[in-house]
């Protein structure tokens, strides 16, 4: 089965910073990826799929890149609204295996 | 408005079954392929299970094969989880999620004697 990481699993920036995490697959997934925010006791909300496309209602300062095994998520100015943990997962194919998170924090 | 509503949570004693619902609204039910994931306490996402929109293809992550089986009712626009053999790491809130991203509030799942 295709393995994704996550990095960093946890970061600490400044209000006003760009964030970037990273997942990569263990095998190519071409553009299916999608990215998941989950705030403190809430459940996961879609931000990003097919690995770049906003779902819709999500601020444009979230971005989303990469095809194959390689995938980022940016964050072009952090908010304090953007406390979370962000999760990718693959799903051109069983299992929809997730990342295994990144928690973001404000410094 | 899409509304997906789980229930059939619970404490179960290790070993026992326990059989989680999802019910649907809002959305043409039949047309949708159907995931449960799972969160255990404190930890992160696990993708449990998907059935395709007819219910002819069915598909488990590892960790639940042979013990964990989905299914739908399209009539009713429910798809369960029928889990036996349950294991203390089985503890977790189960959610079921469409696949446009929709997902319930979800379920506990207490495994424990």
């Amino acid at each position: 089965d295709i393995q994704m990481t996550q990095s960093p699993s946890s970061l600490s920036a400044s209000v006003g910073d760009r964030v970037t995490i990273t997942c990569r697959a263990s095998q190519g997934i071409s553009n299916y990826l999608a990215w998941y925010q989950q705030k403190p006791g809430k459940v996961p909300k879609l931000l990003i799929y097919a690995a770049s496309t906003l779902q819709s209602g999500v601020p444009s300062r979230f971005s989303g890149s990469g095809s194959g095994t390689d995938f980022s998520l940016t964050i072009s100015s952090l908010q304090p609204e953007d406390v979370a943990t962000y999760y990718c997962q693959k799903y051109n194919s069983a299992p929809h295996t997730f990342g295994g998170g990144t928690k973001v924090e404000i410094k | 408005q899409l509304h997906l509503v789980e229930s059939g949570g619970g404490v179960v004693q290790p070993g026992r079954s326990l059989r989680l619902s999802c019910a649907a609204s809002g959305f043409t039910f039949s047309s949708y392929a159907l995931h449960w994931v799972r969160q255990a306490p404190g930890k992160g996402l696990e993708w449990v299970a998907v059935i395709s929109y007819d219910g002819s293809n069915k598909f488990y992550a590892d960790s639940v094969k042979g013990r964990f089986t989905i299914s739908r009712d399209n009539s009713k626009n429910t798809v369960y989880l029928q889990m036996n053999s349950l294991r203390a790491e089985d503890t977790a809130v189960y959610h079921c999620a469409e696949t446009s991203g929709n997902w319930g509030q979800g379920t506990l799942v207490t495994v424990s004697s």
